[in-house]
């Protein structure tokens, strides 16, 4: 069981659009509709911004979105707000378990 | 609305055993899925076991040799045991309702306690 792979970190500026992506494999992202995503201050817990692939819970803003293709998820972040600034976490189903990604430091420039 | 609160020492000696409760409030433990979820520098996030509260438990197979999770629903909470701990498992450990595989019901982790720091040296 490994560790979905993300990019270390992204940055953009207010206003702009950063998609963050998360690769696994045919035996978690591939095989599964069960990819969510998790924004993290420092300090703080993550919080769940998207589940089942593209979904949001009430209340996270529609200016995140998200979608899979084959093993690879993406996170898209528009309209980019210096509130954005976090690190940011894939997680899919994997088999009676659960991965997660490395994290993504997202910097607002 | 769903609160949730870890405790339990902060700090275990090697080769000793972790224990964490998780205390459920605003909202029944029959309800749902309950995780135990690890933070630390070198692993990042790490899941470690999932329950409903009836039972099935779930197990990272990384550490299934040395952990157990149990549901204690006349409390309302939840509780994690990791066993022969070394320096590796020092992390902050965080619960959290989810866990399940079903679609549409609690197969993603929110809400999260705050997290405990747990340190494991002599």
């Amino acid at each position: 069981q490994s560790a979905l792979t993300q990019p270390a970190s992204v940055s953009g500026s207010p206003g702009q659009s950063i998609t963050i992506s998360c690769t696994g494999t045919s035996g978690d992202i591939g095989n599964y509709n069960l990819v969510s995503w998790y924004q993290q201050h420092p300090g703080r817990a993550p919080k769940v911004i998207i589940y089942e692939v593209t979904k949001r819970p009430s209340g996270v803003s529609n200016r995140f979105s998200a979608s899979k293709s084959d093993n690879t998820a993406s996170l898209t972040i528009s309209e980019l707000q210096a509130e954005d600034e976090a690190d940011y976490y894939c997680c899919s189903y994997a088999r009676s378990s659960w991965v997660f990604g490395g994290g993504t430091k997202l910097t607002v420039l | 609305q769903v609160q949730l609160q870890e405790s339990g020492p902060g700090l275990v000696q090697p080769s000793e055993t972790l224990s964490l409760t998780c205390n459920v409030s605003g909202d029944s433990i029959r309800t749902s899925y309950w995780s135990w979820i690890r933070q630390s520098p070198e692993k990042g996030l790490e899941w470690i076991a999932y329950m409903y509260y009836s039972g099935n438990p779930k197990y990272n197979p990384s550490l299934e040799s040395r952990v157990t999770i149990l549901v204690d629903t006349s409390k309302n909470h939840f509780s994690l045991k990791l066993n022969s701990v070394t320096t590796a498992d020092t992390a902050v450990y965080y619960c959290a309702r989810g866990g399940s595989s079903w679609s549409g019901y609690y197969n993603w982790f929110d809400p999260w306690g705050q997290g405990t720091l747990v340190t494991v040296s002599s």
